[in-house]
């Protein structure tokens, strides 16, 4: 049974760096046909795709958001961890974790974690 | 960075009625687009990859087509539970970018 679930702050203070986990189960992290997304879902608005790490631990990221994001993994826990900094009002969302199948037809997000809401304020 | 457009942003439809959302790439991704149904409060859920392919589970009344740029998801019987917001996304060029999202009420 696959499973993703989000852990971290509920709150964080502007300009403070965010950091959270996604514990995977099911799955593991060094399968070179899967890989490990990060997508936010701002208050009322559209869902937001952040950045990706493969197995390989390669990174991607979002042109907008890339001087802020890091995205890592330890294989051994079975986690994926992102971090963002200097953290703004704008930022307040759902953050969700999201296993990738990596094909040659395109990637695929199949399982995702229940979400965690971010709050940024003062 | 190659752009996805929605069409429409929201709609309004009746159980049984046909619906169809469109996305558009602002340049050529081939059949690297996937769909997603977001229900208020749930984690979105995987209907459709590469373009055409019905994921594991998910009923046959949703269908999607299309290449190149220009790509439809379409639920030829709308059903109660299909009242949620649809994503579009493509998985080209190493960003997986998200469409802005047709809100179905």
């Amino acid at each position: 049974q696959v499973t993703l679930k989000e852990s971290g702050p509920v709150l964080v203070k502007p300009t403070e760096t965010l950091t959270l986990t996604c514990t995977v189960s099911g799955f593991s992290l060094s399968n070179p046909r899967l890989g490990v997304s990060w997508i936010r879902l701002p208050p009322g608005k559209p869902l937001e795709w952040l950045g990706h790490i493969f197995s390989n631990d390669e990174e991607l990221y979002t042109t907008s958001l890339k001087n802020r994001l890091t995205i890592s993994k330890d294989t051994s826990k079975s986690q994926v961890v992102l971090t963002m900094t200097n953290m703004d009002p704008v930022d307040t969302a759902t953050y969700y974790c999201a296993r990738a199948t990596v094909t040659t037809w395109g990637s695929w997000f199949d399982y995702w974690g229940q979400g965690t809401l971010v709050t940024v304020s003062s | 960075d190659i752009q996805m457009t929605q069409s429409p942003s929201s709609l309004s439809a009746s159980v049984g009625d046909r619906v169809t959302i469109t996305c558009r790439a602002s340049q050529s991704i081939g059949t690297y687009l996937n769909w997603y149904q977001q229900k208020p409060g749930e984690a979105p859920k995987l209907l459709i990859f590469a373009a055409s392919t019905l994921y594991a589970g998910v009923p046959s009344r949703f269908s999607g087509s299309g290449s190149v740029t220009d790509f439809t998801l379409t639920i030829s019987s709308l059903q109660p539970e299909d009242f949620a917001t649809y994503y579009c996304q493509k998985s080209y060029s190493n960003l997986f970018t998200f469409g802005q999202g047709t809100k179905v009420e």
